[in-house]
């Protein structure tokens, strides 16, 4: 069966401190993989999406990138975090485009202070 | 601009009783439709997925329905629980491109 994990949970970082939050996917090939934010009192917000190795892209402009070094690992980072960068982070992963179920990680709560 | 809309935002209701949640969304050339559930500080957990093309989709005492036209969707759950407490979540995916349109939820608590 195919499993996904995603950590840490949780962390707690200061202003203009790097970033480097990591998912990797069990029991699949190929699958999309994307990184969403969640932040309090808004909807989930799509940052990243991936359909293969080294292929990126991303929906909104920000102070965060992602990366894509293997084919079940998806990796999203940022140079220095900024204040507004808070929220719940979540990875997620599906077979096909839009056309299977989307199976998120547990989800990594950042505070930036 | 896909805006996806769930009503109520909170609801709390006895243990036992049906319920419906509601999602309506601005654009019908959607993929498909799904439900998720999320726990306070957990992930989101996929419960139904419904075709562009089909009316509903069933799984336990969970039903969902779709009515693409008119940019609804409703998630139906009998005989509620406690352990249904959780917010639910529904999103769509465009015809084109790979960013589901999430709600922002209604959160539902079920009273023993």
């Amino acid at each position: 069966s195919q499993t996904i994990h995603q950590w840490p949970a949780t962390l707690v970082q200061p202003v203009g401190s790097p970033l480097s939050l990591e998912c990797t996917v069990e029991g699949t090939s190929n699958p999309n993989l994307y990184w969403y934010r969640q932040a309090a009192g808004r909807g989930l917000q799509l940052l990243f999406y991936s359909v293969g190795i080294g292929q990126i892209s991303s929906e909104v402009p920000q102070n965060l990138s992602a990366s894509r070094p293997q084919d079940r690992q998806f990796i999203l980072s940022s140079k220095k975090l900024l204040l507004s960068d808070s929220g719940f982070y979540l990875c997620a992963w599906s077979q096909g485009r839009g056309d299977e179920k989307l199976f998120f990680g547990s989800g990594t709560q950042l505070s930036v202070l | 601009k896909q805006e996806v809309t769930q009503i109520p935002a909170a609801l709390s209701v006895p243990e036992g009783e049906n319920l419906v949640l509601n999602c309506s969304f601005t654009d019908s050339a959607i993929y498909n439709l799904q439900w998720f559930r999320q726990d306070p500080g957990k992930g989101l957990t996929s419960l139904l997925l419904i075709q562009s093309s089909q009316r509903e989709q069933t799984s336990g005492r969970l039903n969902a329905s779709l009515d693409k036209s008119s940019g609804r969707s409703t998630l139906y759950i009998a005989a509620s629980q406690p352990g249904d407490s959780a917010t639910y979540l529904c999103a769509v995916t465009p015809s084109s491109g790979y960013a589901l349109n999430f709600g922002k939820g209604t959160s539902l608590l079920v009273t023993p």
